[in-house]
C-alpha cells in the first residue's frame, strides 16, 4: 500500500527547546493529520489540515500542509516534559473511499 | 460520555487458542478500524468496515477475523493461525465522509 515517509524516527531534546518533524509521500494526499499518542493510550488529533499551503496552530503546536500535497511537518515550540510520546502523521490519499496511510511516527524524549 | 471502547486492557493467549477483541463504539461512526502497533512498526492496517455487513482486508489480515454485524461494533478475533500475536492493537472510527479516526484505548495481547 502507499507508504508516509516520517522522519526523525526519534528524538531527544532540552525542555525548552523546539521540535519541528516531518512526513512525506510519493503521492498526493487530500487531508494530512497529526496525532499524538502516550504510552499505553491510543493515538488523539492534534491537528487536521485539508488545504494545500494551510497553516494551522494549536497551543504551541503548528502544522503545515504542503504546497505540493506530498508533504506536511509539525513544529512543537518551547517544549515541555508533557510532550514526551509518539507523534503519527496522517494522509488520507487522492484515490477514493480508502483509509488513512499513517507514517511510522516519531518518538520523542524531553529531557528536564 | 461518547467514545470508543476497547475491552480487556490487557489479554492474554495460550498457544493454538482463538481470542477476540471487543470494540464498541457510541459515536453513531459508519466506518471502524483495527491496526496493530508492533515497537517502531507504526500503525498497520488489518480489517476495516465502511457499513454493517461488509468489511475489507487491510495489510495484515492474515491470521485475524472480524464481524460488523451492528453499527456499534466491530470485533476482532486473532485465531490460533496467527503465529505472532503479541501486539498492542487499536479500534479507531470515522463518521460518514469523514477524514478524522478517533481511537479507542487499546488492548495489549501477550502469549503465554
Amino acid at each position: 500500500g502507499q507508504q508516509l515517509n516520517q522522519s526523525p524516527q526519534s528524538m531527544f531534546i532540552q525542555e525548552g527547546e523546539d521540535v519541528s518533524m516531518n512526513c512525506t509521500s510519493s503521492s498526493i494526499f487530500n487531508t494530512w493529520l497529526w496525532y499524538k499518542q502516550d504510552p499505553g493510550e491510543g493515538p488523539v488529533l492534534l491537528i487536521a489540515l485539508y488545504k494545500a499551503g494551510e497553516l494551522t496552530s494549536n497551543g504551541r503546536l503548528t502544522a503545515q500542509f504542503g504546497i505540493t500535497r506530498k508533504d506536511s511537518f509539525l513544529n512543537i515550540s518551547a517544549s515541555i516534559p508533557s510532550d514526551v510520546g509518539i507523534y503519527f502523521c496522517a494522509g488520507l490519499p487522492n484515490s477514493g473511499n480508502t483509509p488513512l496511510v499513517f507514517g511510522k511516527g516519531t518518538r520523542l524524549s524531553v529531557i528536564a | 460520555d461518547g467514545g470508543i471502547t476497547q475491552s480487556p486492557k490487557y489479554l492474554f493467549r495460550k498457544e493454538g487458542q482463538n481470542v477476540t477483541l471487543s470494540c464498541e463504539q457510541n459515536l453513531n461512526h459508519d466506518a471502524m478500524y483495527w491496526y496493530r502497533q508492533d515497537p517502531g512498526q507504526g500503525l498497520r492496517l488489518i480489517y476495516y468496515s465502511q457499513i454493517v455487513n461488509d468489511f475489507q482486508k487491510g495489510d495484515i489480515a492474515e491470521g485475524y477475523s472480524v464481524s460488523r454485524e451492528k453499527k456499534e461494533s466491530f470485533p476482532l478475533t486473532v485465531t490460533s493461525a496467527q503465529k505472532n500475536p503479541t501486539a498492542f492493537y487499536l479500534c479507531a472510527s470515522t463518521d460518514k465522509g469523514g477524514n478524522i479516526q478517533y481511537f479507542g484505548a487499546g488492548t495489549r495481547l501477550s502469549v503465554l
